[in-house]
C-alpha cells in the first residue's frame, strides 16, 4: 500500500545533540512538508519542498534543517540550536507542485523528547 | 494574519446523535478549506477538502460546508458512532503556499 513512513516513532535527544527524523513516501508525490505539533496546539510548518534539491522555510525553521536529495525522502534534522524540541513531528506530502491546493497525506509522526 | 479558530475545544455527545463542528477564519481570501481527523498519537487523515469555489462536500456520513463571506465552515457528522471519537482539525489553504491549522475539537462519542 502507498503511504508515508516516519521513523522512529519515538526519539530521545541529549543536550547538545543533533537528531534526524526520517520521512519516506511511495506515493510519487512531488511536495513534502514537515510540521510540529505541541499539545493543544495546531500544526506549525517547519520546512517544505516542492521539488528535489529545493526547499523553503516555513514559520518556525530556526533550529531545524532539511534535505531533499530524492523525491521519496525528506529527512528533518533537529539541531542543538533548537532549544525546545520536545514535540510531535508530522511529515506530509501532496501530489503535484501547485502549492497547498491539494489534499495532504500525513505519516504517523515521531514523538521527540529531551533526556 | 490568518487565524483559524475551532470552538469548542472538546465535545461529548451520545451515540446516534447528529452533530456539528465549527471552524472560523479571519481572512476570506482562502484557496480551500480542509477537514482532518487525528487519532491519539497518530498523524492526520484528510476527510474532506472544499475548494474556494465550492460550497460543500460530502463523504458518507460527513458533510462539510464553506461560507467564505462569513469566514465559517462546519463539519456535520450524522448518526455519530463511538468510532468517530477523535480530534477534528480544520485548515485553510491561503496565499504564498501556506496552510493554517486550527487547534482542533476533541470529540468523544458516548456509547
Amino acid at each position: 500500500d502507498g503511504g508515508i513512513t516516519q521513523s522512529p516513532k519515538y526519539l530521545f535527544r541529549k543536550e547538545g545533540q543533533n537528531v534526524t527524523l526520517s520521512c519516506e513516501q511511495n506515493l510519487n508525490h512531488d511536495a513534502m512538508y514537515w510540521y510540529r505539533q505541541d499539545p493543544g496546539q495546531g500544526l506549525r510548518l517547519i520546512y517544505y519542498s516542492q521539488i528535489v534539491n529545493d526547499f523553503q522555510k516555513g514559520d518556525i525553521a530556526e533550529g531545524y534543517s532539511v534535505s531533499r536529495e530524492k523525491k521519496e525522502s525528506f529527512p528533518l534534522t533537529v539541531t542543538s540550536a533548537q532549544k525546545n524540541p520536545t514535540a510531535f513531528y508530522l511529515c506530509a506530502s501532496t501530489i503535484g507542485t501547485g502549492g497547498f491546493g491539494q489534499p495532504q497525506h500525513f505519516g504517523d509522526g515521531t514523538r521527540l523528547s529531551i533526556l | 494574519k490568518q487565524e483559524v479558530t475551532q470552538i469548542p475545544a472538546a465535545l461529548s455527545v451520545p451515540e446516534g446523535e447528529n452533530l456539528v463542528l465549527n471552524c472560523s477564519f479571519t481572512d476570506s481570501a482562502i484557496y480551500n478549506l480542509q477537514w482532518f481527523r487525528q487519532d491519539p498519537g497518530k498523524g492526520l487523515t484528510s476527510l474532506l477538502l472544499i475548494q474556494s469555489s465550492q460550497r460543500e462536500q460530502t463523504s458518507g456520513r460527513l458533510n462539510a460546508s464553506l461560507d467564505k463571506s462569513s469566514g465559517r465552515s462546519t463539519l456535520y457528522i450524522a448518526a455519530s458512532q463511538p468510532g468517530d471519537s477523535a480530534t477534528y482539525l480544520c485548515a485553510n489553504g491561503i496565499r504564498d503556499d501556506k496552510i493554517i491549522f486550527g487547534k482542533g475539537t476533541r470529540l468523544h462519542i458516548l456509547p
